[in-house]
């Protein structure tokens, strides 16, 4: 079945840029939409974007002026940079496939996730 | 600030019922959005526990169940078992300013 592994550093300075890759094994990147989804330590979830096989894009409006989703097909592989990073952006940044049903687009769930990477972002 | 509002914690004996609200509005659940729930046991990532408002996927127990009601859904655990004390929370899409995936507030369930 589809593996999701995050990667990328685990400690990022203050107004510097976040950079995750999210590996995909098990199945082909194609043909599904992929996204991001933050979790600050103790607190809920928060869904960052996501990026579609062929490159198409939607954030989240309180992220998108400092969020970018990428997408390489021929690595399995997508990725996330979250530009101008403070305190508030120390989180466990999850991977996971965004499953959308015939009824609709925003009818969608994510399913599987990957286990999760911490980022913190401090001096 | 989440949209969707759920209970901070829920608690029962093993074997009894329990049962979460997601409490939402006219632009989310309420516009007819579906509604997905997710267990997130200790340190671990959260997993798919329920999908389009009411469907189990493939290796959830029976004993989870969800609907939906108007501008609100609910997760209900029956005969519940000490390895179901997890984070449960919801998730919708909001169509209010520029539109977006939202998760709940989160709820803590308690096997006591």
């Amino acid at each position: 079945q589809v593996q999701l592994q995050e990667s990328g550093p685990g400690l990022v300075k203050p107004s510097e840029t976040l950079s995750l890759t999210c590996t995909v094994s098990g199945g082909s990147i194609s043909s599904y939409y992929w996204s991001w989804i933050r979790q600050p330590p103790g607190k809920g979830l928060e869904w960052i974007g996501y990026i579609y096989y062929s490159g198409s894009t939607n954030y989240n409006p309180s992220l998108k002026s400092r969020v970018t989703i990428s997408v390489d097909t021929s690595k399995n592989q997508f990725s996330l940079k979250l530009s101008s990073v403070t305190a508030a952006d120390t989180a466990v940044y999850y991977c996971a496939r965004d499953v959308v049903p015939a009824g609709g687009r925003w009818n969608n769930w994510f399913d599987p996730w990957g286990q999760g990477t911490l980022v913190t972002v401090s001096s | 600030q989440s949209v969707l509002t759920q209970p901070p914690s829920v608690s029962g004996a093993p074997g009894q019922r329990v049962t979460i609200s997601c409490t939402g509005s006219s632009s989310n659940i309420g516009a007819g959005y579906d509604v997905h729930w997710y267990q997130q046991l200790p340190g671990t990532a959260p997993k798919l526990l329920i999908y389009g408002n009411s469907n189990r996927p493939s290796g959830v127990p029976d004993r989870f169940s969800g609907s939906k009601s108007g501008t609100s859904a609910s997760l209900a655990i029956t005969g519940l078992q000490a390895e179901d004390e997890a984070d449960y929370y919801c998730q919708s899409y909001d169509s209010s300013l520029s539109g977006s995936n939202v998760f709940g507030t989160g709820t803590k369930v308690t096997v006591l």
